[in-house]
């Protein structure tokens, strides 16, 4: 089936550590985005990305960091420097060619201790 | 940047009542969605509805682009569409933002 997957669902980690979150797609879709929701709030855009190897910032792409080495991947680090990493994040895509409709991956859910 | 304005915040709902969700946005859009959060978290796609009406099930979904406002119809409630409501836009001749919406929290009670 044609999807987004995102791994893992949930993730714990001792603060100070760097954490990767995978985003994987088979729809063919050019371009892949990046949001964190904090518990009762909307969604937030960290990066995006249109095609490989070239990416932009969001609206809050402070602490972390993104690849794009090929088009059905777009990983998303944590890094240490983000000061509050605990959050729901989600990845997204749309093909660029298309009605630009965008899906959504189901989540992972990043808990810092 | 384009800001997108989303009511009531919050709605309780008896099961088989209808309801409507508005969003305003502050500027032209070539894009707009409309999605439902689950309890797990997870964005289900309602309406891909840039323009115009269209309609799925109990579910139907209006954009006056020229007034810049969309709306969400849900009709004879069930306790199955509880969870948060998001209207998402983009603005027109970028590919980049997708901005949300604060959400309608609505919950359906039997």
């Amino acid at each position: 089936d044609g999807g987004i997957t995102q791994s893992p669902k949930y993730l714990f980690r001792k603060e100070g550590q760097n954490v990767t979150l995978s985003c994987e797609q088979n729809l063919n879709h050019d371009a892949m985005y990046w949001y964190r929701q904090d518990p009762g709030q909307g969604l937030r855009l960290i990066y995006y990305s249109q095609i490989v190897n070239d990416f932009q910032k969001g609206d809050i792409a402070e602490g972390y960091s993104v690849s794009r080495e090929k088009k059905e991947s777009f990983p998303l680090t944590v890094t240490s420097a983000q000061k509050n990493p605990t959050a729901f994040y989600l990845c997204a895509s749309v093909g660029l060619g298309g009605t630009g409709e965008l899906f959504f991956g189901e989540g992972s859910r990043l808990t810092v201790l | 940047g384009i800001q997108v304005e989303q009511s009531p915040p919050d709605l309780i709902l008896q099961e088989g009542a209808n309801s409507t969700l508005r969003c305003n946005f502050s500027d032209s859009v070539n894009n707009l969605q409309w999605f439902h959060q689950n309890p797990w978290g997870q964005l289900i796609n309602l309406f891909y509805i840039p323009s115009g009406t269209k309609q799925n099930g109990r579910l139907s979904a209006t954009t006056v682009a020229t007034e810049r406002y969309s709306l969400l119809y849900i009709s004879s409630s069930q306790t199955t569409d509880s969870g948060v409501y998001f209207c998402a836009v983009r603005v027109s001749d970028s590919w980049g933002k997708l901005q949300f919406g604060a959400g309608t929290q609505v919950v359906v009670t039997p």
